[in-house]
């Protein structure tokens, strides 16, 4: 299976602040690397899919960049619903899809 | 709109059984294929199965093969999840969620509420 590792595992920002998640893989994916956010009690929700490419009616303050083996989730000028856990997820092998350990955005 | 409703998750004991459901609308299921997420209590996500258009490829992780069976009913716009000999490890909230495809890449981009299914010893 293709192993994902994400960093930081959580970190503090504050409204109006960008922060930066990265993702890695032990194995290249090109551009297969899809992005959720899930929110306590909610399911995951599509952020970016392929990299890059933002899922319709997501804000545009959400960017997605990489490819091969490491990938970044931007989210600039942070609002007060962005705080939630983001996952990646390797999309290239479709016989055992694999996601990253999530990452803690909270508040500071 | 597209939605996605789980249900079956119940309380049982180790070695039971259990029969989940995903009702879909608002889109044509016969044309997705599907698949099973769940997420262990404070843990993060892990893809369990998927299930072809057709209902006749299915892929299975280690940790349930064996022991779970994806089925779909496509005049239903329903997707199953039977889970047999069931661990305390399989405790988790259950989630289906839709796979799309656009040219080499693929996603899911519909998520059901999920449904808990807790196991004790």
């Amino acid at each position: 299976d293709i192993q994902m590792t994400q960093s930081p595992l959580s970190l503090s920002a504050s409204v109006g602040g960008s922060v930066s998640i990265t993702c890695r893989t032990n194995q290249s994916i090109g551009y297969h690397l899809n992005w959720y956010q899930q929110k306590p009690g909610k399911a995951p929700k599509l952020l970016i899919f392929g990299a890059s490419n933002l899922q319709s009616g997501v804000p545009s303050r959400f960017r997605g960049s990489g490819s091969g083996t490491d990938f970044t989730l931007t989210i600039g000028s942070l609002q007060p619903e962005d705080f939630a856990i983001y996952y990646c997820q390797q999309s290239y092998n479709t016989l055992a899809w694999t996601f990253g350990q999530g990452t803690k955005v909270a508040f500071k | 709109d597209v939605q996605l409703v789980e249900s079956g998750g119940d309380y049982v004991q180790t070695g039971g059984s259990l029969r989940l459901s995903c009702a879909a609308s608002g889109f044509n299921f016969k044309n997705f294929e599907m698949i099973w997420v769940r997420q262990s209590p404070g843990k993060g996500l892990d893809w369990i199965s998927n299930i072809d258009e057709g209902g006749t490829t299915m892929s299975y992780a280690d940790s349930v093969k064996g022991r779970f069976t994806v089925s779909r009913d496509n005049a239903k716009r329903s997707l199953y999840l039977q889970m047999n000999g069931l661990r305390v490890e399989d405790t988790a909230v259950y989630y289906c969620a839709r796979v799309r495809y656009s040219s080499s890449l693929n996603w899911f981009d519909s998520w059901g509420q999920g449904t808990l299914v807790a196991v004790s010893s």
